[in-house]
């Protein structure tokens, strides 16, 4: 089975550019989630959508940072402008709980990250 | 407010010894779920083991084991007869009921395996 896919794995840029990042679940997953994890922190949840829809987008900096699931399959995360406080590795996961109920392991799964930094 | 609390930045272990990393959380949600995943250098968060708050018997996997003590809100990640290859990042995360899946996670616990 193949598993979380992203792109790029790597991205420089300076400030006040724009970056965008794809991601591709696990084939059947419904649920997406986009993760910012700055270097020595935990992820900290940035979108969930299940299927095409938006679950939870309370902590996006929507003035920036933009997300899209138009299919219910792949998404694309777009940062535009970066600041340099945006350089973080971008991790994207899945699973196939779509209601989230604590009490079944649906554990999610993790792509290796799109690492960026931002000059 | 639901919060995940890790307070060793890292620990080191010797090989083939047990270690213990310790997680704490604060809610006042009856209804969790707690995990733990392991990032190496690579960087891909690797899922571990999952505790639910209504299991009665403390969850194991291999040599995971998950040391649930409901009262004092803590969910410590116990590693049996550590290897060179457990060198890694390992956080510690939560999950609620009717929040939609989304884990919150701990700032994290570098261990390193010395041989």
């Amino acid at each position: 089975e193949a598993g979380v896919a992203q792109s790029p794995r790597y991205k420089i840029i300076e400030k006040r550019q724009s970056v965008a990042f794809w991601c591709n679940p696990i084939s059947g997953h419904a649920t997406l989630y986009w993760y910012q994890q700055i270097l020595g922190q935990g992820p900290k949840l940035l979108i969930q959508f299940q299927n095409n829809g938006v679950v939870d987008d309370s902590q996006l900096p929507k003035d920036r940072f933009s997300a899209e699931r138009l299919k219910g399959v792949d998404s694309t995360l777009k940062i535009q402008p970066a600041k340099l406080e945006d350089s973080a590795v971008y991790l994207c996961a899945s699973s196939l709980v779509a209601s989230g109920g604590a009490l079944s392991t649906g554990e999610l799964f993790f792509g290796e990250g799109s690492r960026l930094t931002v000059l | 407010a639901q919060k995940i609390t890790q307070t060793q930045p890292g620990m080191f272990v010797q090989e083939k010894e047990a270690v213990t990393l310790d997680c704490t959380y604060d809610t006042s949600d009856p209804s969790y779920g707690l995990f733990w995943y392991k990032q190496p250098s690579s960087g891909e968060m690797i899922f571990l083991i999952y505790q639910g708050s209504y299991d009665q018997q403390n969850a194991t996997e291999g040599r995971y084991s998950l040391n649930f003590q409901k009262a004092r809100k803590s969910a410590n990640l116990v590693i049996s007869a550590s290897q060179l290859g457990d060198s890694a990042m390992y956080f510690c995360a939560m999950r609620f009921a009717n929040q939609g899946g989304k884990l919150i996670f701990g700032q994290g616990t570098e261990l390193s395996v010395k041989p």
